[in-house]
C-alpha cells in the first residue's frame, strides 16, 4: 500500500517567491491535514479538510497561505510570497473517518521548506 | 478548546531503564488519545490508541498506556527501554466527534547504550 505521498521533500527558495507543496493521501481515505513543525512551535494544524471540503482552517497562520482539495486524491498547501519564517517541515496527513474507525492519522514523509 | 501538555521535553536514559512519559490534556468530553512517534529524520508513526474500552493500551515495540479519566491523562510507559527508541514522542487528543487532531509539543527520548 502507498502511504501519504509529498513532493517537494526539501525545498529552497528566497523570500517573496511563491512556494506549492503537494499531497496525495491514502486512497479511501476521507480527511486529510495539514501540519507545520518547527522548532519553536511543534506540530500545529494549519487545515483539515473532509471530503475534500476544508473544515476548519484556524491554523493557517497569514493570508499568505492557501489550501486546495479539488479532488479526493490530491491537496496543495501554497504560500505566497514565502518569508523566511515559514521555514518548517510541512506534513501532510490522512485518515478514514467513519463508524468506529476515527481519528488516527496516516502522515506523509514531510516538505522540509527553507526560505533564505 | 482542547489542549494537550507534554511536561517532560527531554528525557535521558541509559539502555533498559523504564520510562514513563506524562501526558495531559483538557476537554471535558469523550475524547480519542494517541501516541505517535518520530524517528530522526522520519514523518509521525502511530504508537498506540485508546478510543473506548480498557483503559490500559498496549502499542508496538512493547510500548503501553494508560488512560485516567479522572487525571486527564494518558501517560506513556516501557518497561526497559533500548538504544532504539531514541526518537521524540508526541501525544494527541481528539474529541469524540471531530477529525481535528491536537499535539502536545513533544518529547525528546535519548537512550545511551
Amino acid at each position: 500500500d502507498a502511504g501519504v505521498i509529498q513532493s517537494p521533500r526539501h525545498e529552497v527558495t528566497e523570500m517573496g517567491q511563491e512556494v506549492t507543496l503537494r499531497c496525495k493521501p491514502i486512497s479511501g481515505h476521507n480527511s486529510l491535514f495539514w501540519y507545520r513543525q518547527t522548532m519553536m512551535r511543534g506540530l500545529e494544524l494549519l487545515i483539515y479538510f473532509n471530503n475534500n471540503v476544508p473544515i476548519d482552517d484556524s491554523g493557517m497562520p497569514e493570508d499568505r497561505f492557501s489550501a486546495k482539495m479539488p479532488n479526493a486524491s490530491f491537496s496543495t498547501l501554497k504560500i505566497q510570497p514565502s518569508e523566511p519564517r515559514d521555514s518548517a517541515v510541512y506534513f501532510c496527513a490522512s485518515s478514514f473517518r467513519g463508524g468506529q474507525n476515527t481519528g488516527e492519522l496516516f502522515f506523509g514523509e514531510g516538505s522540509r521548506l527553507t526560505v533564505l | 478548546a482542547q489542549s494537550v501538555s507534554q511536561h517532560n521535553h527531554h528525557v535521558i536514559l541509559s539502555e533498559a531503564a523504564s520510562l514513563e512519559l506524562g501526558c495531559n490534556y483538557s476537554y471535558g468530553g469523550t475524547v480519542n488519545l494517541f501516541w505517535y512517534v518520530q524517528y530522526p529524520g522520519q514523518h509521525l508513526q502511530l504508537l498506540l490508541k485508546y478510543f473506548s474500552g480498557d483503559p490500559l493500551v498496549k502499542g508496538i515495540k512493547g510500548f503501553e498506556a494508560e488512560f485516567i479519566k479522572s487525571k486527564f491523562s494518558f501517560n506513556l510507559r516501557k518497561p526497559s527501554v533500548q538504544w532504539s527508541d531514541t526518537a521524540e514522542y508526541f501525544c494527541a487528543v481528539n474529541a469524540g466527534n471531530t477529525d481535528k487532531l491536537i499535539f502536545g509539543t513533544g518529547t525528546r527520548l535519548q537512550v545511551f547504550p
